[in-house]
């Protein structure tokens, strides 16, 4: 079936160092989006790639970064984490004419010790 | 801006129970509407949308929607809720420009026996 993947589903880091979570999708879709979601609260948007193109928003912190190296693979690198960072982090696909519609992966939870 | 509000941050049913969902939006055009849901640990599923047509909506899992565009809505439905619907249900609208969603702030559904 196609998917989006997350490793790691569970990702355990200290204060300070810095982490990779990725996502691969079998979609071939276009957009890959990375969201942040705190318990109990809304998925928040943090960037999306347009094929190549990077779209960060505005409120994004430097700390989050991210890479596509390829359609299928998109990375989340938080180069500092804080507590505040630990969160639910959601990777989702759209393709070209159903933008808005988003698949979305099962989430990678970080916990910052 | 667009914006979504779910007015009710909890609800519980009885098992065999319907179960509504309320959902509205603020948007200029003809939207375009999602609900997903959430399971605890999870990512977010699609459960159905709508685009244009019919204004009730299909979905999985036995749930529709249905869009007044008069009362800028769109409510969930089901009418007998079993104990795995359980979850975090999340409305979005398609943003006006640009290929993201505007999620809600949820609605965390309990099913008692």
């Amino acid at each position: 079936d196609a998917m989006v993947i997350q490793n790691p589903r569970y990702q355990v880091t200290q204060f300070g160092k810095p982490v990779t979570l990725s996502c691969s999708q079998t979609l071939n879709h276009n957009v890959m989006y990375w969201y942040q979601q705190k318990s109990s609260q809304a998925p928040k948007l943090l960037f999306h790639y347009y094929d190549k193109d990077f779209n960060n928003e505005a409120d994004t912190p430097d700390n989050f970064q991210s890479r596509r190296p390829n359609t299928s693979f998109c990375f989340l690198d938080i180069r500092s984490p804080g507590l505040g960072d630990a969160a639910m982090y959601l990777c989702a696909t759209s393709r070209v004419g159903a933008l808005h519609e988003q698949y979305f992966g099962p989430g990678t939870r970080l916990t910052v010790t | 801006a667009q914006s979504v509000t779910q007015p009710d941050i909890h609800i519980t049913v009885s098992e065999g129970a319907s179960l509504e969902l309320r959902c509205n939006y603020s948007y200029g055009a003809t939207p375009y509407l999602f609900w997903y849901v959430q399971s605890p640990g999870q990512g977010l599923q699609l459960l159905l949308k709508y685009f244009s047509g019919d204004t009730l909506v299909q979905g999985i899992k036995g749930f529709e929607a249905e869009f007044k565009r008069s009362q800028s809505s769109f409510n969930l439905r089901k009418p007998s809720v079993h104990w795995s619907d359980a979850a975090e249900y999340f409305c979005a609208v398609g943003q006006e420009y640009g290929n993201k969603l505007v999620f809600g702030a949820g609605t965390i559904l309990r099913v008692k026996s």
